[in-house]
């Protein structure tokens, strides 16, 4: 079956605009989770979404970054008055239970450059 | 604050030769221990995954080994192929209700034929 998708693939954008990632999970899976990995390190934990709610978005930098899942499938993260600093691939994974043990199955990612 | 410790950086392995990639942990109320395959341009996919309470687990070529008192668990490629290089992340979470993964940074793997 298709596994979670994320567009655009890739993002280039101007320091200061505001930019939208969006994820499509597996069909099904519950759990969604928005992740940053950037150069050379491992992803780091954004913000978990339990159905349509928001678990969980202590790893969210500052109020710029902001996330919704308004049916409980496709979700989106949006960034607003973006630095440079913000450049990073974000990454999507969902799973199909609650429990921290399911297994993630993760987006290829959304490259995301700010000028 | 790098709670999970990831080494070496990269490395260079030749074909059919033994890969071994180390992680320790800091938490202690980490419970589930997963290492997940990452190849350019793609997310990553999980490979193998330990619980605490054992210290050994097997799928194919690929072994993790899990020491609880020291609080770390390392990864063993048995064999390795061409086709593994990759890069790897071992992580760790607490294994409740819809816990986050914490990474570590990663180890670039090359097999060399």
């Amino acid at each position: 079956g298709a596994g979670v998708s994320q567009t655009p693939s890739n993002k280039v954008t101007e320091k200061g605009k505001y930019v939208e990632l969006r994820c499509d999970p597996i069909s099904g899976h519950t759990a969604l989770y928005w992740y940053r990995q950037s150069l050379g390190q491992g992803p780091e934990f954004l913000i978990y979404f339990q159905g349509t709610g928001a678990a969980d978005d202590s790893g969210l930098p500052n109020d710029r970054f902001f996330a919704v899942r308004p049916e409980g499938s496709v979700s989106t993260l949006k960034i607003q008055r973006t630095e440079r600093g913000d450049s990073a691939v974000y990454l999507c994974a969902s799973s199909y239970g609650l429990s921290g043990t399911d297994t993630q199955y993760f987006g290829p990612g959304t490259r995301l450059t700010v000028l | 604050q790098q709670q999970v410790k990831q080494s070496p950086q990269s490395l260079i392995v030749q074909k059919g030769g033994i890969s071994i990639i180390n992680c320790a942990y800091e938490n202690t109320a980490f419970d589930y221990f997963p290492w997940y395959q990452q190849f350019p341009g793609k997310g990553p996919a999980l490979l193998i995954a330990i619980r605490p309470d054992v210290s050994e687990k097997k799928e194919g070529r690929f072994t993790i080994s899990f020491n609880k008192s020291a609080k770390q668990f390392s990864l063993h490629i048995m064999d390795s192929q061409p086709g593994d290089s990759a890069t790897y992340f071992c992580a760790a979470s607490k294994g409740e209700y819809g816990n986050k993964l914490v990474f570590g940074a990663g180890t670039i793997l090359r097999v060399k034929s």
